[in-house]
């Protein structure tokens, strides 16, 4: 199936650092979500974007849907060592037999050294 | 409150067995979804039933089975012909509305 090109796959940082992670796609999506997966839970919605050009701030995140509606951003802002996590990008389409269902990125593995 | 259940949290299979994972919500959403994740992989979609007595198949559909005969439940089965079974299974709900998915905790199934 479909996946969406989601990079780092992984990052090693201090705490304290800003930390940026994208998400593209050759398909156009009408939102953008942006879930964090802490170890043996599942994921849990961080920030959705539902218009082209959106910029939407939740405390030290904040995340971008692109006015080409093909992809995305989040960062996060002074990383602190709870942030640890896989963070997945998910966009849903725009109709056909993929309407309501996400497209999920393969995850960035968050790593913060105190 | 609302929210989505699964059951067990943790799952021991012998080989050869099938077991059912449960997935029950109380959100009143209409799609339901599972997911299979190895390590340190991301999600892969194994089914999914957008109303009730419909399901369709994801991804990776093969050696597992699933039932809607209710909107608030969702079991998956893991059979005897799916040949590696061992992952975290995650299930998700999403609204009329649609929007995100609602995620489980999740269930770790590892054969033994």
């Amino acid at each position: 199936g479909q996946q969406l090109n989601q990079s780092p796959q992984s990052m090693f940082i201090q705490e304290g650092e800003d930390v940026s992670m994208n998400c593209t796609s050759s398909s156009i999506f009408n939102t953008w979500l942006w879930y964090k997966q802490e170890p043996g839970e599942g994921p849990v919605l961080l920030i959705a974007l539902y218009k082209a050009g959106e910029l939407t701030s939740n405390g030290r995140l904040t995340a971008q849907f692109g006015i080409t509606r093909k992809d995305s951003f989040l960062n996060i802002s002074a990383s602190i060592p709870s942030d640890v996590g896989i963070y997945f990008c998910a966009g849903q389409g725009a109709g056909g037999t993929s309407y309501g269902k996400l497209t999920f990125g393969q995850g960035t593995i968050l790593t913060v050294h105190p | 409150d609302g929210g989505i259940t699964q059951s067990p949290k943790y799952l021991f299979r012998k080989e050869g067995q099938n077991v059912t994972l449960s997935c029950e919500q109380n959100l009143n959403h209409d799609a339901m979804y599972w997911y299979r994740q190895d390590p340190g992989q991301g999600l892969r979609l194994i089914y999914y039933s957008q109303i009730v007595n419909d399901f369709q198949k994801g991804d990776i559909a093969e050696g597992y089975s699933v039932s809607r005969e209710k909107k608030e439940s969702f079991p998956l089965t893991v059979t005897s012909a799916q040949k590696n079974p061992t992952a975290f299974y995650l299930c998700a709900s999403q609204g009329r509305h649609l929007g995100g998915y609602t995620f489980g905790s999740g269930t770790r199934l590892t054969v033994v």
